[in-house]
């Protein structure tokens, strides 16, 4: 079973931008889950969508948004980018929503100059 | 408030025993996790306790007390491997939304 894959590996982008964060599933899992993880912080819960429908979120500006497709398919979208942004962005599956064990992407570098 | 805590580094020696503990602090708790994460890598996932008492899996236990918001990783023969972060994540409500709630890492360093 393939695993958890996210587009692209490794993103540079400047103050202001956007950027567009792509997450493909286990198959058969329906929920997935939005991190950000950075030194400082350690990983940091963006949101969770479960059958196409956002079923929680995290404590983050309203500049960070996502979607969840019929495929299960995920993206993340950040706008006005800040420096603050950059970070390592993780995605992860599962097969049912509310934590229990979620299947890691290998994630996105994103760097904000 | 919600909070977890663990140790920031431990070192052990290859083959021996280590425990690496877990204190958290949450509202609504659904059940607690560990996973690994080695250096660069994305985190991957070692273990799950909702009920109190040891699980057990291979060469890694994990232990949980619910009534002193307390988890234990036991990881045995240690091997140079094992050389990583151990994350403790706790499943509750944060602002009325569950999420897992995580706690900053624990680096382990095996020395042969």
């Amino acid at each position: 079973k393939a695993g958890v894959t996210q587009t692209p590996r490794y993103l540079i982008k400047t103050r202001g931008q956007q950027v567009t964060l792509s997450c493909s599933p286990i198959s058969g899992h329906r929920s997935v889950s939005w991190y950000q993880q950075t030194p400082g912080q350690g990983l940091q819960f963006l949101f969770e969508y479960f059958s196409e429908t956002q079923r929680n979120k995290g404590n983050f500006p309203g500049r960070f948004s996502g979607r969840q497709f019929s495929n299960s398919r995920s993206e993340m979208n950040v706008s006005t980018l800040e420096l603050g942004d950059s970070a390592l962005y993780l995605c992860a599956s599962s097969l049912r929503d509310r934590g229990y064990e979620q299947y890691f992407g290998p994630g996105t570098r994103l760097t904000v100059t | 408030g919600q909070n977890i805590d663990q140790p920031t580094e431990m070192t052990a020696t290859e083959g021996a025993i280590v425990q690496i503990n877990c204190t958290y602090q949450t509202s609504g708790f659904n059940g607690l996790f560990w996973y690994q994460q080695h250096a660069g890598e994305a985190p991957t996932f070692l273990s799950y306790n909702v009920l109190d008492g040891l699980e057990e899996k291979g060469r890694f236990s994990s232990f949980l007390s619910r009534s002193k918001g307390y988890s234990y990783l036991l990881l045995k023969e240690l091997q140079m491997k094992d050389s990583a972060s151990y994350l403790c994540a706790v499943g509750g409500l944060r602002d009325s939304n569950y999420q897992l709630i995580w706690g900053a890492g624990t680096k382990l360093i095996i020395k042969p």
